[in-house]
């Protein structure tokens, strides 16, 4: 069982580019989360999944799109990379509402 | 929209003193409150939760908590710290009626040898 796993661990890109954060949970949770970590200002949520074939936009979305591939699997794309975007990037996971969610060991992204 | 404040930075206590890590929190509906715990460069450890029920709350490796309606406060409490209680600790809330959590900015915890 290895709860909620990330990929990759660290990346850096350029201005412009494109990737994509995968995120996996084996816990069979409906619903899943990205959140981003920066000095200062605690987790923020970028967008969720409260179940599969659904997604919703967190506090700070813009330049972000996500896929739910399925009940497993949550993916984060940054379509073009800015600098701001520089951070550390958290998938979590849990079953209902009122349960904790269980984080994943995180992607340490830099935008240059 | 909900909310929580962790109003100090840091926190430091001398080993096998009380800790307390405060958090306030404002949300429309009734609280579901929760502490995590991060270690460096590693993802956020679920620590306790209140959902209903009493007041006082305990969670994992000796830490507690005490839900206050009145005051709108859910502080952390450990009887006696630890050096490897140093951390950084998030107090999180969610409103009952939906699936988003809000998560103050976190406290660093410094436990003096």
């Amino acid at each position: 069982n290895a709860g909620v796993t990330q990929t990759p661990k660290f990346q850096v890109l350029k201005t412009g580019q494109s990737m994509t954060l995968q995120c996996a949970q084996d816990m069979n949770h409906n619903s899943m989360y990205w959140y981003r970590q920066d000095p200062g200002m605690g987790l923020r949520l970028i967008y969720y999944s409260a179940s599969e074939g659904t997604t919703d936009k967190g506090e700070v979305p813009n330049g972000y799109n996500v896929s739910r591939l399925n009940k497993r699997e949550f993916s984060l794309r940054l379509e073009s990379a800015a600098p701001s975007q520089t951070s550390v990037y958290f998938c979590a996971s849990n079953t209902l509402r009122g349960d904790e969610q269980y984080f994943g060991p995180g992607t340490r992204l830099t935008v240059t | 929209a909900q909310s929580v404040a962790q109003p100090e930075d840091q926190v430091n206590v001398a080993e096998g003193n009380p800790l307390t890590v405060k958090c306030t929190y404002s949300v429309s509906g009734n609280p579901y409150l929760f502490w995590y715990v991060q270690y460096p460069n590693r993802g956020l450890q679920f620590l306790l939760k209140y959902i209903t029920g009493d007041n006082l709350v305990k969670g994992s490796y000796g830490f507690e908590a005490e839900f206050n309606k009145s005051q709108t406060s859910f502080h952390l409490k450990k009887p006696s710290a630890l050096v490897s209680d140093s951390a950084l600790y998030f107090c999180a809330v969610r409103d009952g009626g939906n699936n988003r959590l809000a998560f103050g900015k976190g406290n660093q915890v410094v436990v003096i040898p």
